[in-house]
C-alpha cells in the first residue's frame, strides 16, 4: 500500500471548516483513500473513503486531486467533539486483503 | 455498518499471567483483524483472524504469544501470553462488511491492558 504524510498537528477554531491535508504520492490506480478518526481512548471511527471522485457524507467530505496524489478531509463546522487524531490511509480496492495500515495521523484540536 | 464489542474493556494483569479480550460482532462480518497500540503509539496490526482455521499473522507477531481463534463469523478471542510489562497496550478488534461494505472496517472499543 502507498505511503502517505500527514502533518502531526493542527488547529481549528469551533465552528469553522477544518482542513486536514495527505499526500500519497505513489498511489497506484485501484487504490483508496480512507480516513478515520481517534478521539481519546476510543476505537478509530471510520469516516469517509474515495477512490477519485469527492466523495460527501453525513460527517465530512472527501476531495482528491485530479492526479490522486493528495487529498484533504474537510470538516464543514467543527465541534470540540472533533478534537481526534485523524488518519489518513491507502488500501488497495479489492482482492483478498483489507487489512489497513495506520500512521502517525494527525492531532486536530478544536479550539472554543 | 457494524457494531463491535470488546470484553474487558480493561484489565490489571501480574507478569508471567495470560488474559483472553472477547470481540464479538453485532453482524456478520467478512474478516476480523486484532491490533494493538502501544501508548503514545499508532495502532499496528497483530493478525487477521480466520474462521475455523489459524490466525495469519503479521511480522513481529507469533502465535505462541497471541494465540488467536475465530469459531464463527461474529466471533473472536485474542489471548495475550506470558505477560510482560512491555505488553501494556490497548488491543482493538476490527471487522470489515459483507457484500458493499467489505470495503470499510469498523473497530471495538479498544481493551485496555496494564501488566504489572
Amino acid at each position: 500500500d502507498a505511503k502517505t504524510t500527514q502533518p502531526p498537528s493542527m488547529d481549528c477554531a469551533e465552528g469553522r471548516a477544518a482542513n486536514l491535508p495527505c499526500n500519497h504520492s505513489t498511489i497506484s490506480g485501484n487504490e483508496y483513500v480512507y480516513w478515520y478518526r481517534q478521539i481519546h481512548s476510543q476505537g478509530p471511527q471510520y469516516i469517509i473513503h474515495g477512490l477519485k471522485n469527492n466523495e460527501t457524507n453525513e460527517m465530512a467530505s472527501l476531495i482528491i486531486t485530479e492526479d490522486r496524489k493528495s487529498s484533504t478531509l474537510i470538516l464543514p463546522h467543527a465541534t470540540l467533539r472533533d478534537t481526534a487524531v485523524y488518519y489518513c490511509i491507502v488500501r488497495a480496492k479489492g482482492g483478498s486483503n483489507y487489512k489497513l495500515t495506520f500512521g502517525k495521523g494527525t492531532l486536530l484540536t478544536v479550539n472554543p | 455498518s457494524a457494531v463491535i464489542s470488546q470484553k474487558p474493556s480493561r484489565d490489571i494483569c501480574q507478569r508471567g499471567t495470560s488474559l483472553t479480550i472477547q470481540c464479538q460482532v453485532d453482524s456478520q462480518v467478512t474478516m476480523m483483524f486484532w491490533y494493538r497500540q502501544q501508548p503514545g503509539q499508532s495502532l499496528t496490526l497483530i493478525a487477521t483472524a480466520n474462521q475455523g482455521s489459524e490466525a495469519t499473522y503479521e511480522s513481529g507477531f507469533v502465535i505462541d504469544k497471541f494465540p488467536i481463534s475465530r469459531p464463527n463469523l461474529t466471533f473472536s478471542t485474542l489471548t495475550v501470553s506470558n505477560l510482560s510489562p512491555e505488553d501494556s497496550s490497548i488491543y482493538l478488534c476490527s471487522g470489515t462488511g459483507t457484500g458493499q461494505s467489505q470495503e470499510t472496517q469498523y473497530f471495538g472499543p479498544g481493551t485496555r491492558l496494564l501488566v504489572l
